[in-house]
C-alpha cells in the first residue's frame, strides 16, 4: 500500500539553489496537490493539478514550479531557493476536491 | 479575517475527558466539511467528512456542522493519550473545481 511517496524526507539547500521534490501515487487519482505547513499556519496550497497536462496556482505559487506529465507524477520544483521556503513540503492526492485527500509523509526543508 | 478560524492551541485534557475542537468560517458557500488529524512530522490523514448540515458519528468521534452559525466542531470521548495530535479542519464549496480550505490546526495533548 504505497499511497503517496515523497522524496527526499530532508534536504538543506543554501540560498539560490534549486531542487526538486518528487512526489507519486498509486491510487490512480486525477487530483493532486502540493502544501507548505509552517509552524502554527496550517496548509498553504502552492500549486493543483486536476489530471496529466493541467495544473494551476494554488494561494502561494510564487518562487515554485510544478508539471503533470503522467497521472501518477507531481514534481515540485523550487528555483532559486530562499530562506522564505524553509517549511514542511506535503504532497496530496485526491479524486475530486472534496474527497479524501491522501498525503505523503512530508519533505523537511531547511534554506540557509 | 481568515476564511476559516481554528484556535491553535495547544488544548491539554486528562485521559478520559471529552473533547471540543472547532472551527468557524465565513463563506456561506461551503458544503463540504472535513476533520484530519495530524501526528507529529507525519502528513494529515481524513478522521471525520460531513457533507452539509447535520452530525456524523464514528466511534469515539462525533462531528457537528451548524451552517446558520457557520460552525463546526469535532467532539471526542474518553480521550485516550494517542489522541494526541493536532487536528485541522478544511472545508469547500460545491463546485468540484474548487479547493479545500484548511484552519491552522489546534495541537490537542491528552495527559495520562
Amino acid at each position: 500500500n504505497a499511497g503517496v511517496t515523497q522524496t527526499p524526507k530532508f534536504r538543506i539547500l543554501k540560498i539560490g539553489q534549486s531542487m526538486t521534490l518528487q512526489c507519486a501515487q498509486d491510487m490512480n487519482h486525477n487530483y493532486m496537490y502540493w502544501y507548505r505547513q509552517d509552524p502554527g499556519m496550517g496548509l498553504k496550497l502552492i500549486y493543483y493539478s486536476v489530471g496529466a497536462g493541467i495544473t494551476d496556482k494554488g494561494e502561494v505559487p510564487n518562487g515554485y514550479n510544478v508539471s503533470r506529465s503522467t497521472t501518477e507524477d507531481f514534481p515540485l520544483r523550487l528555483e532559486l531557493a530562499a530562506p522564505s521556503q524553509t517549511s514542511v513540503y506535503f504532497c496530496a492526492s485526491s479524486y475530486s476536491s472534496h474527497t479524501e485527500a491522501f498525503f505523503g509523509q512530508g519533505t523537511r526543508l531547511t534554506v540557509v | 479575517q481568515k476564511e476559516v478560524e481554528q484556535d491553535p492551541g495547544p488544548l491539554s485534557v486528562p485521559e478520559g475527558a471529552i473533547v471540543s475542537l472547532n472551527c468557524t468560517y465565513s463563506n456561506s458557500a461551503f458544503q463540504y466539511f472535513m476533520w484530519y488529524r495530524q501526528y507529529s512530522r507525519k502528513g494529515p490523514e481524513l478522521l471525520m467528512y460531513t457533507y452539509s448540515s447535520g452530525n456524523k458519528e464514528d466511534g469515539r468521534f462525533t462531528a457537528q456542522v451548524d451552517k446558520s452559525s457557520k460552525y463546526i466542531s469535532l467532539f471526542i470521548r474518553d480521550s485516550q493519550p494517542s489522541d494526541s495530535a493536532t487536528y485541522l479542519c478544511a472545508m469547500s464549496e460545491e463546485d468540484s473545481n474548487y479547493q479545500l480550505i484548511w484552519g491552522a490546526g489546534t495541537k490537542l495533548i491528552i495527559k495520562p
